[in-house]
């Protein structure tokens, strides 16, 4: 089956940071999408981009599907932003979401 | 708008015992899937509902089963718990199903501990 892998695992940054979140996967897929989970368990849609590049304030992603991998930005930092990003992306064989395993994200003040 | 509620939100059962947890998706939303996650397997995809039917579904055994009503809301049950169904379980609702752009909105989850 499909293979995601996102790097690095395991961030830590002083506030007001950027940062680069990387995701890949090992075939095609039918979109993509980038989840926050806070400390809680909250998962919050980020950005759903199958390809091409949004923004969201501070946040920014960019999936280049011909070349299987999509970023996230993170500029300016805040602790606020701690936890851990997923990628998920729906396979074209059988339409379901298969996840990445996650980069934890440390901002400290 | 509400978004995606599921209740319980903490469950502690024991092995053997069987549980019911419950997914109220968005209001006008008509998918419902439900995932689980360990920190030993990650984040993995159990089963998908949209209008009542179940569209697909993810490797499991038959000991987690799901539904869907009229409503939209969605339960799934897991029967014969076993130690290693303690989780975090997630309900996300979307407006269409899988395989068309379905961006997916996710509940608070409900943490299952089994003693």
């Amino acid at each position: 089956g499909i293979q995601v892998e996102q790097s690095p695992p395991d961030l830590i940054l002083q506030e007001g940071a950027n940062s680069t979140l990387r995701c890949n996967f090992s075939d095609s897929v039918n979109n993509l999408q980038w989840f926050h989970q806070n400390p809680w368990g909250q998962l919050i849609n980020l950005f759903y981009i199958p390809s091409g590049t949004k923004q969201n304030g501070r946040l920014s992603a960019t999936t280049v599907a011909t070349e299987r991998y999509s970023l996230l930005y993170i500029s300016s930092s805040q602790t606020t932003d701690s936890g851990v990003y997923f990628c998920a992306v729906e396979t074209r064989s059988n339409y379901q979401l298969i996840w990445g395993a996650g980069t934890k994200l440390i901002i400290k003040p | 708008k509400a978004g995606v509620t599921q209740t319980p939100r903490y469950l502690i059962k024991t092995r053997g015992q069987q549980v019911t947890l419950s997914c109220s998706p968005i209001s006008g939303h008509r998918s419902v899937s439900w995932y689980q996650q360990t920190p030993g397997q990650g984040l993995q995809f159990l089963f998908e509902y949209f209008s009542e039917t179940q569209r697909n579904k993810g490797n499991f055994p038959g000991r987690f089963s799901g539904r869907q009503f009229s409503n939209s809301r969605s339960e799934m049950n897991v029967s014969t718990l076993e130690l290693g169904d303690s989780a975090l379980y997630l309900c996300a609702s979307s407006l269409l199903p899988s395989g068309n752009t379905g961006e997916l909105f996710f509940g608070e989850g409900s943490r299952l501990t089994v003693l």
